[in-house]
């Protein structure tokens, strides 16, 4: 069964600071690993979507990096500004076989950028 | 830029009652997804649909719980006889294909059963 940790649980930095959210899980066999940004009370935007293939992927201050053999993933945020306070999330998707569809929810990093 | 959109945003009902959480996915997706967020908790998968049927479910889709599209654009979840322990925020998501594609996630239902 797949496991999706994150680690830290809560991380508080100033603003302009560059960081690295950590995303681990237990079955390398994933087929994507999706980040997304979840604002209190609110749904969940997605950020970043890396195919198991692939390396990382980049939008605009964000960067996220994946390596599948060791089950492991970063999202870096440069730059960081009050406005990216959030719960970040990571999610994967088991490899394609039948209808394996469904994401599986790491219980995220809660960022807080101190302006 | 187009949304999946959820309502109501929020369901108060008595224990034992139905409840129908709706969702509008994005026009041109082909699957679509129903998970829940228990207070606290991660965000756990439920089921999947596509072409007008099940492709994948939970352990925690019981009998309880169904799906539908009952025309061309809405997708709801429908459950029979709500319990306390189904209190939670309900999201639904849509993607163009399975294969590559982002889940793209509505707001969300908060569910609270009293």
């Amino acid at each position: 069964k797949q496991e999706v940790t994150q680690i830290p649980a809560a991380l508080s930095v100033p603003e302009g600071e560059n960081l690295v959210l950590n995303c681990s899980f237990t079955d390398s066999a994933i087929y994507n690993l999706q980040w997304f940004r979840q604002d209190p009370g609110k749904g969940l935007t997605s950020l970043l979507l890396i195919q198991s293939s692939q390396r990382e992927q980049t939008s605009g201050r964000l960067n996220a990096s994946l390596d599948k053999s060791s089950g492991r993933s970063t999202l870096y945020i440069a730059a960081s500004q009050p406005g990216d306070s959030a719960t970040y999330l990571c999610a994967v998707r088991r490899s394609s076989g039948g209808s394996n569809y469904k994401l599986t929810f790491g219980k995220g990093t809660l960022l807080t950028v101190n302006p | 830029e187009p949304e999946v959109t959820q309502t109501p945003s929020h369901q108060v009902t008595q224990m034992g009652q139905e409840v129908i959480l709706r969702c509008v996915p994005i026009s041109n997706h082909l699957y679509f997804y129903w998970y829940r967020q228990i207070l606290g908790q991660k965000v756990e998968f439920l089921v999947s649909f596509y072409n007008n049927e099940i492709s994948e479910k939970s352990e925690i889709f019981d009998d309880q719980f169904s799906v539908e599209r009952p025309d061309g654009s809405n997708f709801t979840l429908k459950i029979r006889s709500t319990k306390l322990e189904d209190s939670a925020m309900y999201f639904c998501a849509s993607s163009e294909q399975t294969d590559t594609d982002t889940q793209y996630f509505g707001p969300g239902t908060r569910l609270t059963v009293l």
